[in-house]
């Protein structure tokens, strides 16, 4: 593994089935972070966790929860799909590079489509 | 509410220039970076602007205009690889990135 790691890479879900989109990265970032990106908008940010043991709540939480039991593993899970959750999910983790920048690595993407 | 706004789609031709603008309005600012994102791909880091002026990096530069909420991307020598979305984000007082929806740049022989 070198950096982060999504799975499946892609899934097609029937409305009402639950759901866990995996994410591990080997860097010992602190910070990870659940994007969902959608056509004509910008990304936006679902759930992150600042550290091992914390979660937040990003823009557009509902439908989705996440758990952090370990600094490398950061999975989502949508409880009972719906066809608005059809997109495309984005991990990523964040470390310290130059000028005090936090920048995201990202993991290559999850396709969802919920029918 | 806070915004960010980048044209949706640029055509350049190789070996060009091509500069991709970003304004912004966002509750506070702590800094702004751009991404490129091919087709079906992750995000890739790109630059980083945090001060006013101009950063650069081998064929790509960044700009930052604090006051006038304003940034570019410059890209020379365009090659077809560049072809690829760009994304402005910001990182506002509460240290939470907003994310423009990307400028789609078309490279042409």
């Amino acid at each position: 593994i070198a950096g982060i790691t999504q799975a499946p890479t892609s899934q097609i879900l029937a409305a009402g089935r639950r759901m866990t989109l995996r994410c591990t990265q080997d860097m010992r970032h602190n910070a990870m972070y659940w994007y969902r990106q959608d056509l004509g908008l910008g990304l936006r940010l679902i759930h992150y966790s600042n550290t091992a043991g914390t979660t937040g709540k990003g823009e557009v939480p509902d439908g989705y929860s996440v758990s952090r039991a370990n600094t490398d593993d950061f999975p989502l899970t949508l409880a009972s799909a719906v066809p608005s959750q059809t997109s495309v999910y984005f991990c990523a983790s964040s470390g310290e590079r130059e000028s005090g920048a936090n920048v995201l690595t990202f993991g290559a993407g999850s396709r969802l489509t919920v029918l | 509410g806070q915004n960010i706004d980048q044209p949706t789609e640029m055509t350049a031709t190789e070996g060009a220039i091509v500069q991709i603008n970003c304004t912004y309005q966002t509750s506070g600012f702590n800094g702004l970076f751009w991404y490129q994102q091919h087709a079906g791909e992750a995000p890739t880091f790109l630059s980083y602007n945090v001060l006013d002026g101009l950063e650069e990096k081998g064929r790509f530069s960044s700009f930052l205009s604090r006051s006038k909420g304003y940034s570019y991307l410059l890209l020379k020598e365009l090659q077809m690889k560049d072809s690829a979305s760009y994304l402005c984000a910001v990182r506002d007082s509460n240290y939470q990135l907003i994310w423009g929806a990307g400028t789609k740049l078309i490279i042409k022989p």
